[in-house]
């Protein structure tokens, strides 16, 4: 199994703020993806962060909101600009596992002021 | 209508119950099943894949029906520490792997 840990923990941001959110694996993955889930409700893809390559998007989700790095095998960032009380939320990263099974970090609990 | 509904419950039963859990997934190509569970402010964690021969952990027992794309996840002789949220997750494989969730079923096992 893999271990992910996530920083920060949580945090209250004002609006129109950044906030950048990282996730650190401690063995080397191929796939990492970054979930959100708002209150009271499951977890929705936002994106597919690939590394040497340009994050994949899902619907309704775009890169100058959600802007990803992924430097190497190991760690990802995630980034929710210019915010908003729509914003807050639990955001996870997770790790494809064996090609299989998916681990999750322990989130990140956002709230937007 | 949802990539995969499930029934959000609560299932309120008590400890040494049986309960059954339901879930309909509506892309056919979808390949991978699984049964998720997510404790209160925690993070999701695997509890169990689901194979189209159905399969069994212990207690807990999934079944996958493709014709129907219905899944099941039955567990037998509730404990309290059983109480949580069940995820519903079907892998679709299209131009990339990902995971689609439902929005889980809430179990509460009183004593």
């Amino acid at each position: 199994s893999a271990v992910i840990s996530q920083k920060p923990s949580r945090d209250i941001c004002q609006r129109g703020t950044s906030l950048t959110i990282q996730c650190q694996v401690d063995s080397q993955v191929t796939m990492m993806f970054w979930y959100r889930q708002q209150p009271g409700q499951s977890l929705t893809l936002i994106a597919t962060a690939n590394q040497g390559s340009e994050a994949t998007y899902e619907s309704g989700f775009v890169i100058d909101k959600f802007p990803i790095s992924r430097p190497n095998l190991t760690f990802s960032t995630l980034t929710v600009s210019n915010m908003s009380p729509e914003d807050s939320s639990i955001y996870l990263c997770s790790v494809d596992w064996a090609g299989n099974e998916q681990f999750f970090g322990p989130g990140t609990r956002l709230t937007v002021l | 209508r949802k990539e995969v509904e499930q029934d959000p419950g609560p299932f309120n039963v008590p400890e040494g119950a049986t309960v059954a859990f339901n879930c309909t997934y509506s892309n056919s190509a979808s390949q991978s099943f699984f049964w998720y569970r997510q404790d209160c402010r925690k993070e999701p964690k695997l509890l169990m894949s689901v194979y189209s021969s159905g399969n069994e952990d212990g207690r807990f027992t999934a079944q996958l029906n493709r014709a129907s794309q219905y899944i099941s996840l039955l567990i037998r002789d509730s404990k309290l520490s059983d109480s949580a949220t069940y995820l519903c997750v079907v892998n679709v494989k299209d131009s990339s792997y990902k995971l689609i969730f439902g929005s889980g079923t809430r179990l509460l096992v009183r004593p």
